[in-house]
């Protein structure tokens, strides 16, 4: 099972707003709306920022939220901030075969 | 407060083994799934293994089948990943989490990691 695929980088400006896009496939983020995005700051556990495609956990800013269409998911960070600066995978559920795969992961920066 | 606690990391030489324990707390143990995920120097997120609520069904990524075992002991909280015949390609940090149900059918299903613990660091090199 390959990783979800996700550009490598993606940058932006304070206040502006970002989209991170995760292709998978038709056995995975295309059959299931099982998709999940963490925020991981290095030396630090992984976040949990949007479950099953949209939802957001409590506590997470509003400024993030996620969508899917097809077998594409996104994360849409707006009113970027400097502690926004992390890397950022999704994972989808991928059937209890391959149970789950990530994200190759995406470095968020901040200009 | 939800916490986990990985332990047991370490240098290992390839071949050998080393058990991961994950204590955790501030919440209801047996009524979740609980996970390991993996990251490699350099790379990035791998999910290692998963075990139900009880404990009764487990699943594996294919690069450790046959070679780690995931268990839990939900009269201590605690989850473990035996890891045996380790290989160079298994150095990595080891985060457990909370989650990650194995089998979801229709309808909503805790398909997701959260929280983490901050991970325990295993290095298999001669």
């Amino acid at each position: 099972q390959s990783a979800l695929t996700q550009p490598a980088s993606v940058s932006g400006s304070p206040g502006q707003s970002i989209t991170i896009s995760c292709t998978g496939t038709s056995s995975d983020v295309g059959s299931y709306n099982l998709v999940s995005w963490y925020q991981h700051h290095p030396g630090k556990a992984p976040k949990l920022m949007i479950y099953e495609g949209t939802k957001r956990p409590s506590g997470v800013s509003n400024r993030f939220s996620g969508s899917k269409s097809g077998n594409t998911a996104s994360l849409t960070i707006s009113g970027l901030q400097a502690e926004d600066e992390a890397d950022y995978y999704c994972c989808s559920y991928a059937g209890s075969s391959t149970f789950y795969v990530f994200g190759t992961g995406t470095k968020v920066t901040v200009l | 407060e939800v916490q986990l606690l990985e332990s047991g990391g370490g240098l290992v030489q390839p071949g050998g083994s080393l058990r991961l324990s994950c204590a955790t707390s501030g919440f209801t143990f047996t009524g979740y799934a609980m996970s390991w995920v993996r990251q490699a120097p350099g790379k990035g997120l791998e999910w290692v293994s998963g075990a139900s609520s009880s404990g009764g069904s487990t699943y594996y990524a294919d690069s450790v089948k046959g070679r780690f075992t995931i268990s839990r002991d939900n009269s201590k909280n605690t989850l473990y990943l035996q890891m045996n015949s380790l290989r160079v390609e298994d150095t990595a940090v080891y985060y457990c989490a909370k989650g990650g149900a194995g089998y979801c059918s229709g309808g909503s299903c805790y398909a997701r990691f959260d929280p983490w613990g901050q991970g325990t660091l295993v290095t298999v090199s001669s």
